[in-house]
């Protein structure tokens, strides 16, 4: 167990809705990462929040939003999603200040029909 | 940004052999160089990892080499056994800049066969 919590595990659902993914960091951890994982490939980074800003953007999409919260949990918003949208969804943790060592989720896995 | 190059995108060894998995980088300002390994179905889990003031470490059957002037990183696996198949990735940062960005390369599916 990482520490990192995030829900859903699995998610089904249509063309054009929206979704919300919820990550839960490692206690004591600033920072949250986003990555897209598709079939058959790498970790995609899409967003950093440390300490409920910004830090750096990646690969992400305008459809897709993110924001950390003062509790630190974060949440990644797709809309208007595609069927390319689907893939694993993870969020990983890390406290700056020590080894930079990336703790991640189980991840969301997104099927969109 | 980052770039991260990893090769190859598979390899397959017989049980008992070694596997090397190589990385380069295009920052110069990284210095922390993470390798996951990712089982099928799992999360990514950190197994070693090298600063960049450091040009090898080791652990058990697992060793990591950095070459900071040519920009890349190895990682290599003495003895491998059927457990070892799964997806790796290494991964270029500076943790304690101001981005604290990872970089990950585009994995390699290791496969051992017993």
């Amino acid at each position: 167990d990482s520490g990192v919590t995030q829900t859903p595990k699995h998610l089904i659902t249509a063309t054009g809705q929206r979704v919300t993914l919820r990550c839960s960091p490692r206690s004591g951890d600033l920072s949250v990462y986003w990555y897209q994982q598709s079939l058959d490939q790498g970790l995609q980074f899409l967003i950093q929040y440390y300490n409920g800003e910004e830090r750096a953007k990646g690969n992400i999409l305008e459809r897709f939003s993110a924001q950390q919260f003062p509790d630190l949990h974060s949440e990644l918003n797709l809309s208007s999603l595609e069927l390319g949208d689907s893939a694993l969804y993870f969020c990983a943790s890390s406290q700056r200040s020590n080894t930079g060592e990336l703790f991640f989720g189980e991840g969301s896995r997104l099927t969109v029909l | 940004g980052e770039n991260v190059e990893q090769h190859p995108s598979t390899l397959s060894v017989q049980e008992g052999d070694s596997a090397v998995i190589k990385c380069t980088y295009s920052d110069s300002a990284s210095n922390y160089f993470p390798w996951y390994k990712q089982e099928l179905g799992k999360r990514p889990q950190l197994i070693i990892d090298i600063r960049s003031n450091v040009g090898e470490k080791k652990d058990q059957r697992i060793a990591v080499t950095l070459n900071k002037t040519a920009k890349h990183f190895s990682l290599h696996i003495t003895e491998t056994q059927p457990e070892d198949s799964a997806v790796y990735f290494c991964a270029a940062s500076d943790p304690w800049g101001t981005g604290n960005q990872f970089y990950f390369g585009t994995g390699t599916s290791l496969t051992v066969i017993p």
